[in-house]
Parts: structure tokens; C-alpha cells; sequence
């Protein structure tokens, strides 16, 4: 199974902070790579789609990046909104298989 | 697009709990849906998932043999079946509908139900 490191767990910013989070797989997944914005006592809200498209009505401080099997969410500039636990999620079309990376809760200082 | 579960509760060890997961705004019949599942203050765990048609089904280790994903098209409702039920079942249950055409992303998510197993 395709394992997804994502890191860091927890990370503490200011308002207007650049904060960038990771998530590594164990082998090459293709371009299945999604990744989600989660607050306290809500669902999931679908963020990016395909490791690089914006789902409509998110903002554009939300960017994504990839190189082989890393990938990156940068928000340029930290809101207070953005507090949240973002996951990345990949799809394994060959298993097939879902897995979720374990989360990186992004708190404001 | 609208997705509603219900049917969760607190059930005990090696009973059985169904679930559903009501949908609406959408063509229920075009998309494949999942159950995706969340322990108290963990992260996410996929669960299961239905194509579009139904013809395919697949469900995580965790589960295969005891949970069974299905769905009724006139009433446009996903359901899970869960059978052997276990405490480390506990969790909020989530329906998510997949992208458009594929099983592989997951765009749109009901607001959870909870399970709890316990004796």
C-alpha cells in the first residue's frame, strides 16, 4: 500500500505568514493528490483537486506545487480563516486504494 | 449539493449498525460515492466506496468482510452496513460524492453521524 508522510503535524504562524505544508508518498502515485481544509466540528471542505487545481471560490493565496513524490500547499499569506487541519489525500488507480495523509493542524499565533 | 447521514448511535460490540446517507442537488445514479470515517480527535480513514453504476465495490482492510457499501438509485441514498462491529470502529461517519467521472477525489461531504461502540 502507498503510504502518505504529510508534515508537519502541527505548525503555529502569524497573520501574513507564507506557511507551507508537505506530503510525501511512498512511490509514485500519478497525479491523484487532493488535498482538504477540515475546522473543529465540520466536514471536510474539498480544497484542490488533481495536485493543482483550485476548487472554485478557493482563495488564490492557496497554492500547490509538486516534484516527484512531494507535494507542497503553500498559503502565501495566513489568514485567521485559515485555521484548520488540512489533509492531503492520494488515489491509488492500480490497487485501487485511498489513503489520507495524518493531518497538519495550522493554529494562529 | 446536499448530503445528509444518518443512523448512527451507540451500539454494542458485535452487533449491527446501518447507515445512510440521503443525497440531493445532484444526479445521484452519475457519481461514485464513499464512506470515509474519523476516531475522536484522529485523522481521516477511507472506508469504502461504490462506483457510479454499482458494478464496483471496494473497501478498506479494516473493514472488508464486516461492512458492506449499497445504495438505492429511486431513493437517491447510499448506505453502509456494519456488521461485527468493534471499538475501534468508533468514529464520525462521512458520505462524500466523488469527481465527476472518476472514484478518486472526494468534492462534496455530509456533516457526519456518529458511532459509538461500547458495551
Amino acid at each position: 500500500d502507498i503510504q502518505m508522510t504529510q508534515s508537519p503535524p502541527t505548525l503555529s504562524a502569524s497573520v501574513g505568514d507564507r506557511v507551507t505544508i508537505t506530503c510525501r508518498a511512498s512511490q509514485s502515485i500519478g497525479g491523484w493528490l487532493a488535498w482538504y481544509q477540515q475546522k473543529p466540528g465540520m466536514a471536510p471542505k474539498f480544497l484542490i483537486q488533481k495536485a493543482s487545481t483550485l476548487e472554485s471560490g478557493v482563495p488564490s493565496r492557496f497554492s500547490v506545487s509538486a516534484s516527484g513524490t512531494e507535494f507542497t500547499l503553500t498559503i502565501s499569506s495566513l489568514q485567521p480563516d485559515d485555521s484548520a487541519t488540512y489533509y492531503c489525500q492520494q488515489y491509488n488507480t492500480y490497487s485501487p486504494a485511498w489513503t489520507f495523509g495524518q493531518g497538519t493542524k495550522v493554529e494562529i499565533k | 449539493v446536499q448530503l445528509v447521514e444518518s443512523g448512527g448511535g451507540v451500539v454494542q460490540p458485535g452487533r449491527s449498525l446501518r447507515l445512510s446517507c440521503a443525497a440531493s442537488g445532484f444526479t445521484f445514479s452519475s457519481f461514485a460515492k464513499h464512506w470515509v470515517r474519523q476516531a475522536p480527535g484522529k485523522g481521516l480513514e477511507w472506508v469504502a466506496v461504490m462506483s457510479f453504476d454499482g458494478s464496483d465495490k471496494y473497501y478498506a482492510d479494516s473493514v472488508r468482510g464486516r461492512f458492506t457499501i449499497s445504495s438505492d438509485n429511486s431513493k437517491n441514498t447510499l448506505y453502509l452496513q456494519m456488521n461485527s462491529l468493534r471499538g475501534e470502529d468508533t468514529a464520525v461517519y462521512y458520505c462524500a460524492r466523488a469527481t465527476i467521472l472518476t472514484m478518486a477525489e472526494f468534492d462534496y461531504w455530509g456533516q457526519g453521524t456518529l458511532v459509538t461502540v461500547s458495551s
